[in-house]
């Protein structure tokens, strides 16, 4: 029944090494986001993907490097990690409207990621 | 560009009183506004959206949000609080066309017995 699952959970790494995180939505929504929430619980954007194609991609280090197999699927893969990348990230889906975006972002629930 | 100012990262009410949490906009177009609440340790859940139909919006758990273009705010309300509200409450806008959310800093809601 989840609409918009994330794995894993919970994400403990140290730094310098190289992590994933996937996310899957059943909704059959054809756009998919990434989302940075920082200890200050302040949400910002970082990619969004139409029918696995990026449209948005915020100023964001090129360690971060999105990947979407198909459309229900969208992975954030990490290289070399940094301190400062401890955070939650949220994957989010919606639906276009013949063409234009809903609007209405569904969120997975998070994985908490910690840099030591 | 677009923005969100939420003012207060904090907010206490007493369980049954009115609960009143404030979102002012900047846009230099009509923009989509939207609350979303966060649970502890849980994603975002759409409460309620403004997309330039009626300005007084209804939302879930009983909580309402009124656009006001003359003072550029998307406050939302809920006239008795109760415990299971207590959470962290962000306002977000978008524009006609976009894709990507803007959200503001959030406000925590506590509520007491």
């Amino acid at each position: 029944d989840t609409a918009v699952s994330q794995t894993p959970k919970y994400l403990v790494t140290q730094m310098g090494n190289d992590k994933s995180i996937k996310c899957e939505q059943n909704l059959g929504h054809d756009t998919m986001y990434w989302y940075k929430q920082d200890s200050k619980k302040f949400l910002k954007i970082m990619f969004s993907y139409n029918n696995k194609e990026l449209i948005i991609n915020e100023t964001v280090p090129n360690r971060f490097s999105p990947k979407s197999p198909d459309k229900a699927h969208l992975n954030l893969h990490i290289n070399s990690l940094e301190l400062g990348d401890s955070a939650v990230y949220f994957c989010a889906s919606s639906q276009d409207l013949g063409g234009r975006p809903s609007y209405e972002q569904y969120f997975g629930p998070g994985t908490r990621l910690t840099v030591t | 560009a677009q923005s969100v100012t939420q003012l207060g990262s904090h907010v206490s009410v007493s369980e049954g009183a009115l609960v009143l949490l404030r979102c002012n906009y900047s846009s230099s177009v009509p923009p989509y506004l939207f609350w979303y609440v966060q649970y502890p340790n849980q994603g975002l859940q759409l409460l309620l959206k403004y997309t330039s139909a009626a300005t007084l919006v209804k939302g879930i758990n009983g909580f309402e949000a009124e656009f006001k273009k003359s003072e550029t705010s998307f406050h939302l309300t809920k006239p008795s609080a109760h415990m299971s509200d207590a959470a962290e409450y962000f306002c977000a806008v978008t524009l006609t066309g976009a894709n990507n959310l803007f959200f503001g800093t959030g406000t925590r809601l506590t509520v007491i017995p």
